[in-house]
């Protein structure tokens, strides 16, 4: 029963580098989301995918890009990292009974 | 635009007392609501889902209620325990739409 599984846990960048982040869920969920979650900022969505093959925009996604090219799995990539984009993601899955959360990425950009 | 407003930021309570957390929202269209806790350097894990048709959830010690016409939401804790010390999240969603909106949490510390 993993749920929603996310890789790394831990990351460390220097500007300017690219990474992706790997969220895979077991629950055949339509909808993933990625947030971002900083003190003080409350949980900010980034991007979103209401199905495979889609994606959209949330509150904050520029530097970011998504890919959902399987149901199960959807990718949060930096292309080129800032020190701004250190913080601690979050992926989500969800259907009408609520969402369900992955364990988190911690993320440091230097 | 939903917003999402949870008061008190912290609350800080002995051991065994019964407590309330309460989320008010500014939309009162069409959503589920759903209560989270979350650990120190942990994700958030989910307590109570309210559909949009109804009024209450209970799960053991914790009962949380929507009220739509007042706009408020709130948790209610049971004889609390220092285990119960977290971070606690509201968070109203509609689903067809990929629509969320997050409170900033409630700190909780019970103290034994």
């Amino acid at each position: 029963n993993a749920g929603v599984t996310q890789t790394p846990k831990f990351r460390v960048l220097k500007t300017g580098q690219s990474m992706t982040l790997l969220c895979a869920q077991d629950m055949n969920h339509e909808y993933m989301y990625w947030y971002r979650q900083d003190p003080g900022m409350g949980l900010r969505l980034i991007h979103y995918s209401v199905g495979e093959g889609t994606t959209a925009k949330g509150e904050v996604p520029d530097g970011y890009n998504v890919s959902r090219l399987k149901k199960q799995n959807f990718l949060l990539g930096l292309e080129s990292a800032a020190p701004s984009q250190t913080s601690v993601y979050f992926c989500a899955s969800s259907r009408w009974y609520g969402y369900t959360f992955g364990s988190g990425t911690r993320l440091t950009v230097v | 635009k939903q917003e999402v407003t949870q008061i008190p930021a912290a609350l800080s309570v002995p051991e065994g007392e019964n407590l309330v957390l309460n989320c008010s929202f500014t939309d009162s269209a069409i959503y589920n609501l759903q209560w989270f806790r979350q650990d120190p350097g942990k994700g958030l894990t989910s307590l109570l889902l309210i559909q949009s048709s109804q009024r209450e959830q209970t799960s053991g010690r914790l009962n949380a209620s929507l009220d739509k016409s007042s706009g408020r939401s709130t948790l209610y804790i049971a004889a609390s325990q220092p285990g119960d010390s977290a971070t606690y999240l509201c968070a109203f969603f509609n689903t067809n739409a990929g629509k969320s909106t997050f409170g900033d949490g409630t700190t909780l510390t019970v103290k034994p």
